[in-house]
């Protein structure tokens, strides 16, 4: 596989649900980024990995919990969600911050619906 | 507050048509902007433009930079149906505590009609 890769790509849950979403890069970098993509919005930012340390983390609710076990893999961890949650998760990848440029390859995406 | 402004919203146009795509910026110290293509789920790379003045092309499309009036436009020249998509321009601010932070705007949605 290549590129940055997402699962589930649709997920449902209830608000009382606990389920977490998976990203894995195959491009060698060494920072990982959850966004969050709302209809008519742009592009939130919520978590940044680099050497799988968070550095950013743009204040989301702690029913958010992100996991980076090593430079490949990012996970969202999901537990009682509201149904404004409900959005476009994407997942991207880049070399770290501050080593040239930050341009960010995104995965496909994980389309959350939250009951 | 740093913040990145598209335009139009959406735009519908037929074949062979040429669009220009504009994008806005306001940030505090500017590192580099970035031009994406979203079709379906997840958004492409188009362009990285850092410097002013300095015209970025791939095939029909093309994108430059001004760095004096914070904006950037990006140019389809004939378009094809296959350009239809949303277009997404973000800023990269400089600085270290920025944490590869990149601020997108809304995007423009284009439809190219046959």
């Amino acid at each position: 596989e290549t590129g940055v890769t997402q699962t589930p790509r649709h997920l449902v849950m209830g608000m009382t649900n606990k389920k977490s979403l998976k990203c894995e890069q195959h491009l060698g970098h060494n920072a990982m980024y959850w966004y969050k993509q709302s209809a008519k919005k742009p592009l939130e930012l919520m978590f940044v990995y680099s050497l799988e340390e968070r550095v950013e983390n743009n204040s989301v609710p702690s029913r958010f919990s992100p996991e980076c076990p090593n430079s490949s893999h990012l996970f969202l961890h999901l537990h009682t969600l509201q149904p404004e949650d409900s959005a476009l998760y994407l997942c991207a990848s880049s070399h770290p911050p501050g080593q040239g440029y930050n341009e960010q390859f995104f995965g496909p995406g994980t389309r959350l619906t939250v009951l | 507050e740093d913040k990145v402004v598209q335009s139009p919203l959406s735009l519908v146009v037929h074949e062979g048509d040429t669009v220009t795509l504009n994008c806005s910026y306001e940030v505090t110290n500017f590192r580099s902007l970035l031009w994406y293509k979203q079709e379906k789920k997840a958004p492409t790379f188009l362009f990285m433009l850092t410097s002013s003045g300095i015209e970025k092309k791939s095939g029909r499309l093309s994108s430059i930079l001004d760095k004096k009036e914070l904006f950037s436009i990006l140019n389809i020249t004939a378009t094809q149906t296959g350009d239809s998509a949303i277009y997404l321009c973000a800023v990269e601010p400089l600085g270290y505590n920025q944490g590869g932070k990149l601020i997108f705007g809304q995007g423009t949605e284009l439809s190219v009609k046959p």
